[in-house]
């Protein structure tokens, strides 16, 4: 079935430095989406990629998607302590049934030491 | 203006109890979905309705969950005789369109304790 697989699970860093995290699913997606959740928050939405080879930005953020559109990434430039969450990938289902379903991965969550 | 609201944000109850957990979302928001989420794991589907009709329940674990929406507005996840297993975060969250090029917005959650 479905499946999206996040990594790395955990990351630390330093103030300052970059950051990656990797999200690759089994199928090819419509779309995916990527979602950022503080300590004992709730996930906040932060992008929506949609065509093949994509790449936007926010600010330090870096969004990709692959050109298969079966994977993505989110790259962080020099890490702030506001950083500090996990951070979670989500493909829609693939058909039938499934189709309005979103899989999330299992998240990496990063940590910024000052 | 207001976000999805979740009540209670916090249920304990003994095993064998009932539970009903509510779920409000954005004014107009015509799709809601459940999910609940471990602890070091991302939001599982549990299912998710587009108005009032529920689309996909097949994420609900077993036949002690259900989920309604009579009004395509407010909608409550209800957990029959409830056991350990079933303690962990229940989240709620709302979308502005029924197709999944859509953004989820989540509420705060409800923590469910089993006893």
């Amino acid at each position: 079935g479905q499946q999206v697989m996040q990594i790395p699970q955990y990351q630390h860093v330093q103030e300052g430095e970059d950051f990656t995290t990797y999200c690759n699913s089994s199928t090819t997606l419509s779309n995916i989406q990527w979602y950022k959740q503080r300590p004992g928050g709730h996930p906040v939405f932060l992008i929506q990629l949609v065509k093949s080879g994509e790449v936007k930005k926010q600010k330090r953020l870096t969004f990709q998607f692959g050109e298969a559109k079966k994977n993505s990434s989110l790259h962080i430039t020099a890490t702030q302590t506001t950083d500090v969450g996990t951070y979670f990938c989500a493909g829609p289902g693939g058909r039938g049934s499934t189709l309005g379903r979103l899989y999330f991965g299992r998240g990496t969550q990063l940590t910024v030491w000052p | 203006g207001a976000g999805v609201s979740q009540s209670p944000r916090y249920k304990v109850t003994k095993r064998g109890q009932d539970v009903a957990l509510r779920c409000d979302p954005i004014s107009g928001h015509v799709s809601l979905y459940w999910y609940r989420q471990a602890l070091g794991q991302g939001p599982e589907f549990l299912t998710y309705f587009n108005y009032e009709a529920q689309q996909d329940k097949s994420g609900l674990p077993n036949d002690r969950f259900s989920a309604e929406r009579p009004e395509g507005s407010i909608s409550t996840l209800t957990i029959q005789r409830t056991e350990q297993r079933d303690s962990a975060m229940y989240r709620c969250a709302s979308s502005p369109g029924t197709a999944l090029n859509y953004e989820q917005y989540f509420g705060p959650g409800t923590r469910l304790t089993v006893t």
